[in-house]
């Protein structure tokens, strides 16, 4: 099992461009999270798909911020345009969700540490 | 939302040494996990444990959750175990599936 896999691992851009950020959740796991993590704010919840859908997005930030899960083995956070405030590490992670109350632990990628001058 | 608490927020330890620390939390809770972030940045999963206790090598871990508290011991510590150990919980009320909020961490350094 390769685990949660993110690219890329580091992304530098400047102010104003479109970041993408990829996520392949480990094979079977049917829930997929993305996290993000500054020194200020710690471990944030971004959004949570089950079954490829959408199921929350109150941590998204703003407008400037979309996620997408095509199918079950890829999913895409996008800011558009980014923002020196968006700097931070993204984590994605999966699990398998067996009932309402029941799921497999939580599995992280490496994350994508992003830095937007 | 619900509240979790860590402490302390730092640990220093001399190889060898034993440790516990402690995760509170607001709110009743159907799902806990402590995880260990090494200094690679890497998020490890260490625990599933909404109740009971667990042992894995030298680490285990107590939720009580009646209290609203879980433990996590690290016996015998060595300079690998160093990084920060988070507690994250999801509240029964708003219970999703691994919707985690997660405490702000306890970071260890291990000294050889």
């Amino acid at each position: 099992d390769a685990g949660v896999i993110q690219s890329p691992r580091h992304e530098v851009t400047e102010m104003g461009q479109e970041v993408t950020l990829r996520c392949k959740p480990i094979s079977g796991h049917n829930s997929l999270f993305w996290y993000r993590q500054t020194m200020m704010r710690g471990l944030e919840l971004l959004i949570y798909f089950n079954n490829n859908v959408p199921i929350d997005d109150s941590g998204m930030p703003e407008d400037r911020f979309s996620a997408k899960m095509p199918n079950a083995s890829f999913s895409t956070l996008k800011i558009q345009p980014s923002e020196p405030r968006d700097s931070a590490v993204y984590f994605c992670a999966s699990s398998l969700k067996y009932s309402r109350n029941q799921n497999s632990p939580l599995h992280f990628g490496n994350g994508t540490r992003l830095t937007v001058t | 939302g619900i509240q979790v608490e860590q402490s302390p927020p730092d640990l220093i330890l001399q190889e060898g040494a034993n440790s516990t620390l402690r995760c509170n939390f607001s709110d009743s809770v159907n799902n806990l996990q402590w995880f260990h972030q090494n200094p690679w940045g890497q998020l490890i999963n260490l625990f599933y444990i909404p109740s009971g206790t667990k042992q894995n090598g030298r680490l285990s871990a107590t939720t009580v959750a009646t209290e609203r508290y879980s433990l996590l011991y690290i016996s015998s510590s060595q300079t690998t175990d160093s990084g920060v150990y988070f507690c994250a919980v999801e509240p029964v009320i708003k219970a999703a599936g691994n919707k985690l909020t997660f405490g702000g961490g306890t970071r260890v350094l291990v000294k050889p």
